[in-house]
């Protein structure tokens, strides 16, 4: 059972943004770093933001993260049809001493 | 280039055990803390433990505590988790996962685990 929420599916038609909510507590995203992951069909996930905000090379400006409080979220502007995948939202929780995953996203291109 | 690879995975009867082992190679292993992280089949990650670069801190999720042990060995840059009382609700694919916290993430491709009689 993760204690990160995230909404079950997301959708939008290729150019438009997309948001992604991922609700948390003060344990978890309230008092670490938020990163989120990417996973493909069939493939392992790869890390998509880092520092609530921060994006690895080689990640297209087009992905953006923030957080405010114990709530984070992450935007894809411009969708395209490669975006299709599972977002998952991750933090360190001090209270459990566990890293938690949301429940993930699954993303649909229109 | 920074590789992971997973292997030891199969088929076990309930009870039973088995000994994942990750091979990590083109990064400089003993500098970063290593994760398990799995993936029941249609299902989402789940943080299974993680181990410090010197392997003196260690961490597990509550499901999986007295049942499995990480462990790793710098010398062969290699990661472990030796999996004993498995269950059928630790049938997943295991992924080893470099810093899965921090900016150097990394994931290998992941190993399944299937637990049935």
């Amino acid at each position: 059972q993760s204690v990160l929420t995230q909404p079950p599916s997301a959708s939008g038609t290729p150019g438009q943004r997309v948001t992604i909510s991922c609700s948390g507590s003060s344990s978890n995203i309230g008092s670490n770093t938020v990163n989120w992951f990417q996973q493909l069909p069939g493939t392992a996930p790869k890390l998509l933001i880092y520092g609530n905000t921060q994006r690895p090379s080689g990640v297209p400006d087009r992905f953006s993260g923030s957080k405010s409080g114990t709530s984070a979220s992450l935007a894809i502007s411009g969708l395209q049809s490669e975006d299709e995948a599972d977002y998952y939202c991750a933090a360190w929780d001090d209270s459990l001493n566990v890293y938690v995953f949301g429940t993930g996203t699954k993303v649909t291109v229109l | 280039e920074v590789q992971l690879v997973e292997s030891g995975g199969g088929l076990v009867q309930p009870g039973g055990s088995l000994r994942l082992s990750c091979a990590a190679s083109g990064f400089t292993f003993s500098s970063h803390w290593m994760h398990w992280v799995r993936q029941a089949p249609g299902k989402g990650l789940e943080w299974v433990a993680n181990i410090e670069q010197d392997g003196s801190e260690k961490y597990y999720v509550d499901s999986v505590k007295g049942r499995f042990t990480i462990s790793r060995d710098n010398a062969k840059n290699s990661l472990y988790l030796q999996m004993n009382s498995l269950r059928a609700e630790d049938t997943a694919v295991y992924y080893c996962a470099r810093a899965v916290g921090s900016s150097a993430s990394w994931w290998g491709q992941g190993t399944l685990v299937t637990v049935s009689s």
